[in-house]
Order: structure tokens, then sequence, then C-alpha cells
């Protein structure tokens, strides 16, 4: 969806190294969420804000970080990026104002960490 | 707890014959429920969505399911498969009203001509 999007869109780092993936939208969306996808486990929820005082962390958010600079931008950080957070990382918006539940997802950042 | 499980990893079909790919849910509440695809190297697009309205929901491209509660499933068909369905599909699920997204693993659709 060409409202959200991801930079960079692939990355490759090295251990210990600290990284941004920064994800801005123009969907006006209060809602906004980071997960990782890895092979045969599907998307797992890492961090999510409903609006830029609120950050909440999602199920796997050891190692990572987040910053709602406002409400078009979310950004993660790996503060000492390790091998094991090799993965596709996407970032996603929703409007629950209409009463469903929709998210609306970037394109992805795929990060190798070596 | 809620869990979505979808029961094939990967699922092959020909072009032109039909598509269903499964998925069971659990949950102590009706939830809403979503099948998401994604092509390779791509985000992922919402191919239809159900919040208790119609128990059978039509989505883009010809897909549609329905959703079940005595069965707890809410598989994914289409009559008749294209190449370009060839993708991986996951079933989501959340709490009616509530927040989070809670994904299956995925079924990748190989389509054969």
């Amino acid at each position: 969806d060409a409202d959200v999007t991801q930079t960079p869109r692939n990355r490759i780092t090295k251990t210990g190294k600290r990284i941004m993936l920064e994800c801005s939208q123009t969907k006006g969306h209060d809602r906004m969420y980071w997960y990782r996808q890895d092979p045969g486990l599907g998307l797992r929820l890492i961090y999510y804000s409903f609006d830029v005082k609120d950050i909440n962390k999602g199920e796997i958010s050891d190692g990572y970080s987040v910053s709602r600079q406002a409400q078009a931008k979310f950004s993660l950080s790996l503060e000492s990026a390790i091998p094991n957070q090799t993965a596709l990382y996407f970032c996603a918006t929703s409007d629950p104002s209409r009463g469903q539940e929709t998210q609306y997802f970037g394109p992805g950042t795929r990060l190798l960490v070596l | 707890a809620q869990s979505v499980t979808q029961l094939d990893s990967h699922v092959s079909v020909s072009e032109g014959t039909p598509v269903l790919l499964r998925c069971n849910y659990s949950s102590s509440y009706s939830p809403s429920l979503f099948w998401y695809v994604q092509h390779p190297n791509k985000g992922l697009q919402l191919l239809l969505k159900y919040t208790s309205a119609a128990t059978l929901v039509k989505g883009i491209n010809g897909f549609e399911a329905e959703f079940k509660k005595s069965e707890t499933s809410f598989h994914l068909t289409k009559p008749s498969a294209h190449m370009s369905d060839a993708a991986e599909y996951f079933c989501v699920a959340t709490p009616k009203y509530g927040n989070k997204l809670v994904f299956g693993a995925g079924t990748i659709l190989r389509v054969k001509s």
C-alpha cells in the first residue's frame, strides 16, 4: 500500500550495530504497528502505538525499541543487532474509529544481521 | 488465548481448478477474521474480512470465505485458480472491537500450469 512507506527496503548490518527502521503513513491513522515475519511463523507483533503518547509492547519486544515522532511516523530501533533478528519487518496502520480493525501494511524491510 | 491455525503450510493446485485454504481459530468469543495475501517481495494486501455481518464474505480477485462458528473455521476458497494467485496467504483474527491481530503461520499457494 503506497500510503504506508518503509525505509530502507533492504539492510545488511553487523552484530552489535544499532539500526533504525522507519515507517511513514499518509492515511491519517492514529494506530501504528511493527511486526516481524519469519518463515513458518506468520507475523508477530513487536510494538504498537495508539497515538503519539501511547506506546505498547507486543509479544516479542525484547531487543527492540520504538519512537512515535508524530502521528505519521513510527520508527523501530534495534539497539544492538543480533543474527536472530534477521527477518522481514512490516509496519502497519489502522483506524478503528470505523468499528473495524483492518490494518494496512507497508512493503516491508528485509534485514540481514551478520 | 486466541490462536489461528492454518492447516496446510503448502497447497498446490492446477490452473483452473478450485482453491481451498483452511483456517481454524480458537476463541471464547466471536472474533473479526481476515485473509491477507502476500505476493513475493510485496507487502500484505487485504483479501477480505468478516466482522459479524454475512457469514459468506466475498473479497477481491474472486476469493471468498465462509465463517462457520460451529466449526470455528474461516476457510478461503476460489472456484478457479489463476497463475497470479500464487502467493502466501495469511488467516488473521482479532477479538471483536479488539486491537491486536493474531496471524496464522501462512499457507503458500502454488499454481501449476
